[in-house]
C-alpha cells in the first residue's frame, strides 16, 4: 500500500524557516517524481514544487522561487521542503504528492494527509 | 498563463441522481486533464486522469470526458459519500494548474 506521511508543520513567525518531510512507503520511491501542493485555509489547491526521480532537477512556483527548496533522499525514501523567509500568505496545508508513472504525467495519484504551516506573529 | 474555470461553483443534487461538473481551459490542454475529489479534512483523491481514465479503485459511476478546452466529470448515480469538492487540474502546460473547485452538496 502506497503511503505518504508528512511532518514538520507548525507555527512560525514571518521571516522564519521550516522544513517539511514526507516519508514514503509501499512503492519504489526512487522511480517517481514527487511534488508539493498546498492549500490555504478554505481555498483551492496550488502546486508548489517538484523534483525528478534522482533529485537532479527541480522546479518551483513563482510565488516560492528563491525561498523554498525541494530535495529528496532516496536512501531514506523521504521528500523534503525547506521553506525560508516565510510570509503570512504561505499559511496552508502542505501535501506531498506522487506524480503519475510516466514522464510528463504531472497529475498526482497518491497524496499524503498534509501538514499545516501557519505563519503568524 | 492558462486559466482553469470550473462550473458551477456549487451544485445541489439529490442522492441517486446524476451530477455533471464542468471544467474549461483557456487554451487547449489536449487530454492532459485530471479530476480529484476532496472531502473536508482529507487529502484530495485522484479520480480521473487523461481526461477519461479512471484511477485505481474508482467506481464506474465516475466518468470523465472531453478534450482540448472543455471537460466534464459525470457521477451517474450519486451516493452519500460522493458529496465533496471536486477539482480539475491540467498538466499539459507548465506549471500544473487546478481549477477553483465545484462543491457538490446534497439537495
Amino acid at each position: 500500500e502506497v503511503q505518504l506521511v508528512e511532518s514538520g508543520g507548525g507555527l512560525v513567525q514571518p521571516g522564519g524557516s521550516l522544513r517539511l518531510s514526507c516519508a514514503a512507503s509501499g512503492f519504489t520511491f526512487s522511480s517517481y517524481w514527487m511534488h508539493w501542493v498546498r492549500q490555504a485555509p478554505g481555498k483551492g489547491l496550488v502546486w508548489v514544487s517538484r523534483i525528478n526521480s534522482d533529485g537532479s532537477s527541480t522546479s518551483y512556483a513563482d510565488s516560492v522561487k528563491g525561498r523554498f527548496t525541494i530535495s529528496r533522499d532516496n536512501a531514506k525514501n523521504t521528500l523534503y521542503l525547506q521553506m525560508n523567509s516565510l510570509r503570512a500568505e504561505d499559511t496552508a496545508v502542505y501535501y506531498c504528492a506522487r506524480a503519475g508513472p510516466d514522464y510528463g504525467d504531472y497529475y498526482f495519484d497518491y497524496w499524503g494527509q498534509g501538514t499545516l504551516v501557519t505563519v503568524s506573529s | 498563463e492558462i486559466v482553469m474555470t470550473q462550473s458551477p461553483a456549487t451544485l445541489s443534487v439529490s442522492p441517486g441522481e446524476r451530477a455533471t461538473l464542468s471544467c474549461r481551459a483557456s487554451q487547449s490542454v489536449s487530454s492532459n486533464l485530471a479530476w480529484y475529489q476532496q472531502k473536508p479534512g482529507q487529502a484530495p483523491r485522484l479520480l480521473i486522469y487523461g481526461a477519461s481514465t479512471r484511477a485505481t479503485g474508482i467506481p464506474a459511476r465516475f466518468s470523465g470526458s472531453g478534450s482540448g478546452t472543455e471537460f466534464t466529470l459525470t457521477i451517474s448515480s450519486l451516493q452519500s459519500e460522493d458529496f465533496a469538492v471536486y477539482y480539475c487540474q491540467q498538466y499539459n502546460n507548465w506549471p500544473p494548474l487546478f481549477g477553483q473547485g465545484t462543491k457538490l452538496e446534497i439537495k
